[in-house]
């Protein structure tokens, strides 16, 4: 059974720009739940989607937004770019609410 | 009331020494404690997870010890091996309050075996 993908791996954007982040979860996996992960505030829950619903939500800025397809496909997006967003940002999917999360190998995002 | 607080930052043991990583939360709604092992340019992955009805729980060479009343628990790996360098994270959610998939992490034990 395939792992978590997240694409792309890497990306460099500069300050103001937006960004988009994809997603996709083990096949049958319903939630998916995105992670910031930097040196200084180490992992940091973004949202969850369930069914292409947001069930909850970390305290991140309006700036850092998220939707989920009718497959369990998820996107996050980063607006207005600042450059302490540089950081990991990891997907995790899981059967449902009470199952192991598997984490994605992330997407590196250096800001400039 | 969210934080999680793991100690030591760093950990060198020798080959085949036992390593221990502790982790103290305040939280009370906590009921689900998972720890996640890390590689460098991998994604966390699921190591071991207790829930407080049970004060340990071992699986091959890990153990989970857990002690609710002062709200910490600890991570054990026994025959330490070179191959368990990694970073280790404790973690923390509320199952019970719809937020189970909200982890709260510690900050991170970078773990070094020596050969």
């Amino acid at each position: 059974k395939a792992g978590v993908t997240q694409t792309p791996r890497y990306l460099i954007k500069t300050r103001g720009q937006q960004v988009t982040l994809s997603c996709s979860p083990i096949s049958g996996h319903r939630s998916v739940s995105w992670y910031q992960q930097t040196p200084g505030q180490g992992l940091q829950f973004l949202f969850e989607y369930f069914s292409e619903t947001q069930r909850n939500k970390g305290n991140f800025p309006g700036r850092f937004s998220g939707r989920q397809f009718s497959n369990s496909r998820s996107e996050m997006n980063v607006s207005t770019l600042e450059l302490g967003d540089s950081a990991l940002y990891l997907c995790a999917s899981s059967l449902d609410t009470y199952n192991e999360q598997f984490f994605g190998p992330g997407t590196r995002l250096t800001v400039l | 009331q969210q934080q999680v607080k793991q100690s030591p930052q760093s950990l060198i043991v020798q080959k085949g020494g036992i390593s221990i990583i502790n982790c103290a939360y305040e939280n009370t709604a906590f009921d689900y404690f998972p720890w996640y092992q890390q590689f460098p340019g991998k994604g966390p992955a699921l190591l071991i997870a207790i829930r407080p009805d049970v004060s340990e729980k071992k699986e091959g060479r890990f153990t989970i010890s857990f002690n609710k009343s002062a709200k910490q628990f600890s991570l054990h790996i026994m025959d330490s091996q070179p191959g368990d360098s990694a970073t280790y994270f404790c973690a923390a959610s509320s199952l019970s309050s719809g937020s189970a998939r909200q982890l709260t992490f510690g900050s991170g034990t970078q773990l070094t075996v020596l050969p």
